[in-house]
């Protein structure tokens, strides 16, 4: 199947500096990628839908200026965290949905955690 | 808005016994209902879809039924092994996005 990748898998960071995590579609061409932010012992949380080419669109509640986010290209969408606070820490999960496949299956990163000291 | 809801509490199980695992929902009907895997600290990993006008769908020892009625979808590992202990999330599909439930945490013992 279709493969995902985020990097970096972990980061430990200071509170008050930004962070950037990378999301790619690696064999197929994603249009369409959506960034999660989940909590120990909770669902997955929609953020935001990022499309290529244009605004992302955020979920309400989330700050759309503390949560960047960036789809440059078909294979590439970045989430920077700015000014990251402790209770930002959580983990932050990607997918990106392959338009070839007819399920509108997402396939899903294998998740970035997120330490803010 | 859409409520997901599944067994909230662990689920014990011995080996080779069927595990069954339950999503519920509130409102509409989305137009097909997945089922996930997810490992500590890993990603998702998909594992079936189930469309509103299928009753029941399998693979390998997987098993999902979809009761639009009822708005419930069951989940079955039957012959259950000590490799399939992880934690199990329905998502529905709902305006484009995937809508999660906050997952039931299987352990088979051996």
């Amino acid at each position: 199947g279709a493969v995902v990748s985020q990097h970096p898998s972990w980061v430990i960071c200071k509170s008050g500096t930004s962070v950037k995590i990378e999301c790619r579609s690696l064999d197929f061409q994603a249009t369409t990628m959506f960034w999660y932010r989940q909590f120990p012992k909770q669902s997955l949380m929609l953020m935001a839908t990022s499309n290529e080419g244009s605004k992302a669109t955020y979920e309400q509640g989330v700050e759309k200026d503390k949560f960047l986010i960036n789809h440059a290209s078909l294979t590439l969408s970045t989430l920077t965290v700015t000014s990251a606070h402790p209770e930002d820490s959580s983990f932050y999960i990607c997918s990106a949905r392959d338009p070839t496949s007819g399920n509108n299956e997402q396939f899903f990163g294998p998740g970035t955690r997120l330490t803010v000291l | 808005s859409q409520k997901i809801e599944q067994n909230s509490e662990a689920l014990n199980i011995q080996e080779g016994k069927t595990a069954t695992l339950t999503c519920n929902y509130t409102n509409y009907s989305p137009a097909y209902l997945q089922w996930y895997r997810q490992d500590p600290g890993r990603g998702p990993v998909f594992l079936l879809l189930i469309r509103e006008n299928e009753k029941e769908k399998r693979k390998e020892r997987l098993k999902v039924t979809f009761d639009t009625t009822l708005k419930q979808s069951l989940f079955h590992i039957t012959a259950s092994q000590p490799a399939d202990s992880a934690t199990y999330l329905c998502a529905l599909h709902m305006g484009g996005k995937l809508i999660f439930g906050q997952g039931t945490e299987l352990s088979v013992k051996p």
